[in-house]
């Protein structure tokens, strides 16, 4: 199967930026998502890019595409208690129609 | 409107129980799918359909039997429920360019 990779923590402080990363291993990815999931909830669509763009921004949101070295990063600005979840990082590969494969999620943690 | 729903959102039953979780989008999407996370948060595929058909059946035990009436349904029924059983089900529908929406999620817990 494909692999997605996540580090599983990020702790900072309010007002700070977050970078959350991910590897994944599909070559011909066509499109990466990431999503956020609360506590006894489901996932929140946060933004997606599709692979023939580097960069893409949404508000907050900066999503940094490196196809080159499979890394994919999300970043989000003037980081708030509010954006305390998990974050999943998520592909479909072009060579698994309809597969949407999902890191194991980055907990995020903002300390007030 | 809810874009994906899926019932219940709690279930709670006795090992040995047959149980169905059901799910609808009304997103018009051709993709539909069912994720299982387990208490360390990970999130395995199931199932997935493309337009009532199945597309892929991951290694799940054959007690875990997906049914697609139709393009906007995707239902699953469990035969004979293992106390491993226990975790939170998720139904997804996608396009490609949109992205996959998730329902709310199905916590089922097996006593």
């Amino acid at each position: 199967g494909e692999d997605v990779e996540q580090s599983l923590f990020l702790s900072v402080r309010e007002g700070d930026s977050s970078v959350i990363n991910c590897t994944y291993t599909d070559s011909s990815s066509t499109y990466l998502y990431w999503y956020k999931q609360e506590p006894g909830a489901g996932l929140q669509l946060l933004t997606y890019i599709f692979s023939n763009m580097d960069m893409k921004q949404d508000q907050r949101l900066t999503v940094l595409l490196n196809k080159k070295d499979k890394h994919l990063s999300l970043r989000i600005a003037d980081t708030q208690t509010g954006d305390s979840a998990i974050y999943f990082c998520a592909e479909i590969g072009g060579s698994t129609l309809g597969r949407l494969y999902f890191g194991r999620g980055t907990q995020l943690t903002v300390w007030p | 409107d809810t874009a994906v729903s899926q019932t219940p959102k709690y279930l709670v039953t006795q090992m040995g129980n047959d149980k169905s979780i059901k799910c609808e989008q009304n997103l018009g999407h051709d993709t539909m799918y069912w994720y299982k996370q387990d208490s360390k948060k990970f999130l395995k595929i199931m199932f997935s359909y493309n337009n009532k058909e199945l597309i892929i059946n991951e290694t799940v035990p054959n007690r875990f039997s997906p049914k697609s009436p139709d393009k906007a349904h995707l239902n699953l029924h469990i035969n004979s429920l293992e106390l491993g059983d226990s975790a939170v089900y998720f139904c997804a529908s996608s396009q490609p360019d949109k992205g996959a929406f998730f329902g709310q999620g199905t916590r089922l817990t097996v006593v």
